[in-house]
């Protein structure tokens, strides 16, 4: 299994220009969930999926869209980038069942530069 | 979920063993304490999970305490590869994939393994 994974590792926007952060896994894993995280801070939970067609905010969704079309797939849309959105976005997953999220999978992040 | 405190910092003789400290006097009880770790630039990584009991796996133990207001995680031996930042989190343990499932990281402590 490849696990969780993330395009691009490294993209740099101006504001203003839309992109899409790619997420995927190959684990089978119903719960996807998108964190951001900024300097000197811990991660904050921008979008997340309990499964194919169902999605819902976190803490931080402003200015992020996502989908869930399905298993596999929940890539991360920014409509209209801001230099606010510089950060590192990290994708996760989890297998579904008694005790979900016990164990929840990250890939490796994407290195976002909004100027 | 219940807040936690760590302490910003640690190091640790490598070969020794590493007890990073979680405080969470206000864990409720259905909450579990989780431990993640993150080492440089990558996705945080799942160490271990406990509800009570002492828990044990091939990456560390978990000592709660019996009023459950604090916690421990020792990594028996500690090597270079054990630097990291550590993040001791509080949350309900959920029997299912419907809710506001997320984890909330704090900022966590930084632990670096002294050779």
């Amino acid at each position: 299994n490849a696990g969780v994974t993330q395009t691009p590792k490294f993209q740099v926007l101006k504001t203003g220009q839309s992109m899409t952060l790619q997420c995927a896994q190959d684990m089978n894993h119903e719960y996807m969930s998108w964190y951001r995280q900024d300097p000197g801070m811990g991660l904050r939970l921008i979008h997340y999926s309990v499964g194919a067609g169902i999605t819902d905010q976190g803490e931080v969704p402003n200015g992020y869209n996502v989908s869930r079309s399905t298993t596999e797939d929940f890539p991360l849309r920014l409509l209209s980038a801001a230099p606010s959105q510089t950060s590192v976005y990290f994708c996760a997953s989890s297998p579904p069942g008694q005790g979900a999220l016990d164990e929840q999978f990250f890939g490796p992040g994407t290195r976002l530069t909004v100027l | 979920d219940a807040k936690t405190t760590q302490p910003p910092s640690m190091d640790c003789a490598e070969g020794r063993a590493a007890n990073l400290p979680c405080n969470h006097s206000t864990i409720s009880g259905n909450e579990y304490v989780y431990w993640y770790r993150q080492i440089h630039s990558q996705g945080p990584q799942y160490i271990i999970h406990g509800l009570k009991n002492n828990e044990t796996n091939e990456m560390a133990s978990l000592i709660i305490t019996e009023d459950r207001k604090s916690s421990t995680l020792i990594l028996p031996h500690a090597t270079l590869r054990d630097t990291a930042v550590y993040y001791c989190i509080v949350r309900p343990r959920l029997l299912s994939n419907f809710g506001n499932e997320k984890l909330t990281f704090g900022t966590g402590t930084r632990l670096t393994i002294i050779p």
